[in-house]
C-alpha cells in the first residue's frame, strides 16, 4: 500500500492568513494526487486533482503543487467558510489511499 | 447536475451482510470516463476507500476488505451497490457513495451524502 502522511494533523489559523498543508507519500506517485475538504456531518468535496488543477467552482484563492512524493494545498487567504477538514488522496495505485487528514481551526 | 443518494440498512447484526445501494440520477452510470466507487469513515476517524466498478464490469477492491466485498451494477436502474458480509462493529461508519474521474489522473469528482450503518446487536 501506498501510506500518505498529511501534516500538521491540525491548525489553527485566523481568517485572512495564508495556510499550506502538505502531504507526502511513502513512495513516488508522480502528480497522482487529489484534495478534498470536509465539512462536519458532510461528503467530501473535491478541490484539487491531478496535483495542481483546480476543480470547476472552486474558488481561486486554492492551490496545489507537489510532484513525486511532496506536495501542497495552499490557501492564500482563509475565508470563514474554509475551516474545515482537509484530506489527500493518490490514485497512483489502484488501492486508493487517504491521508489522515489536517483539521483547520479558527485561532 | 450528477447527484447520488446512498440507501439501505442504517442498522446490521454482527455477523451479518450489510447491504446499501447508491442511485444516480442526473446522469447515467454508463457514461464514458467513469467508474464508480464506495468509500467509509468510522466516526470521528479518516476516509477508507472501499472499492470500485468500472464500465466493463471490473472490479478493485481493498485487500483489506476483499474477502468480504461485493461491488456490483444495475444498469437498468442506474444504480449501483455495495455488500459487505461478516460485519462486526468496525464496520461502523457513514458509508459514501461516488463517481471516479477516470481519465489521465483519477478523482473522486461527486459524492453521495452518506449514510450512517451502526454494527450492533
Amino acid at each position: 500500500d501506498i501510506r500518505m502522511t498529511q501534516s500538521p494533523s491540525s491548525l489553527s489559523a485566523s481568517v485572512g492568513d495564508r495556510v499550506t498543508i502538505t502531504c507526502r507519500a511513502s513512495q513516488s506517485i508522480s502528480t497522482y494526487l487529489n484534495w478534498y475538504q470536509q465539512k462536519p456531518g458532510k461528503a467530501p468535496k473535491l478541490l484539487i486533482y491531478a496535483a495542481s488543477s483546480l476543480q470547476s467552482g472552486v474558488p481561486s484563492r486554492f492551490s496545489g503543487s507537489g510532484s513525486g512524493t511532496d506536495f501542497t494545498l495552499t490557501i492564500s487567504s482563509l475565508q470563514p467558510e474554509d475551516f474545515a477538514t482537509y484530506y489527500c488522496q493518490q490514485s497512483y495505485s489502484t488501492l486508493y489511499t487517504f491521508g489522515q487528514g489536517t483539521k483547520l481551526e479558527i485561532k | 447536475q450528477l447527484q447520488l443518494h446512498e440507501s439501505g440498512s442504517g442498522l446490521v447484526k454482527p455477523s451479518q451482510t450489510l447491504s446499501l445501494t447508491c442511485a444516480v440520477s442526473g446522469g447515467s452510470i454508463s457514461s464514458g470516463g467513469y467508474s464508480w466507487s464506495w468509500i467509509r469513515q468510522p466516526p470521528g476517524k479518516g476516509l477508507e476507500w472501499i472499492g470500485y466498478i468500472f464500465q466493463s464490469g471490473s472490479t478493485y477492491y481493498n485487500p483489506s476488505l476483499k474477502s468480504r466485498v461485493t461491488i456490483s451494477v444495475d444498469r437498468s436502474k442506474n444504480q449501483f451497490s455495495l455488500k459487505l458480509s461478516s460485519v462486526t462493529a468496525a464496520d461502523t461508519a457513514v458509508y459514501y457513495c461516488a463517481r471516479v474521474r477516470t481519465t489521465v489522473s483519477q478523482y473522486f469528482d461527486s459524492w453521495g451524502q452518506g449514510t450512517l450503518v451502526t454494527v450492533s446487536s
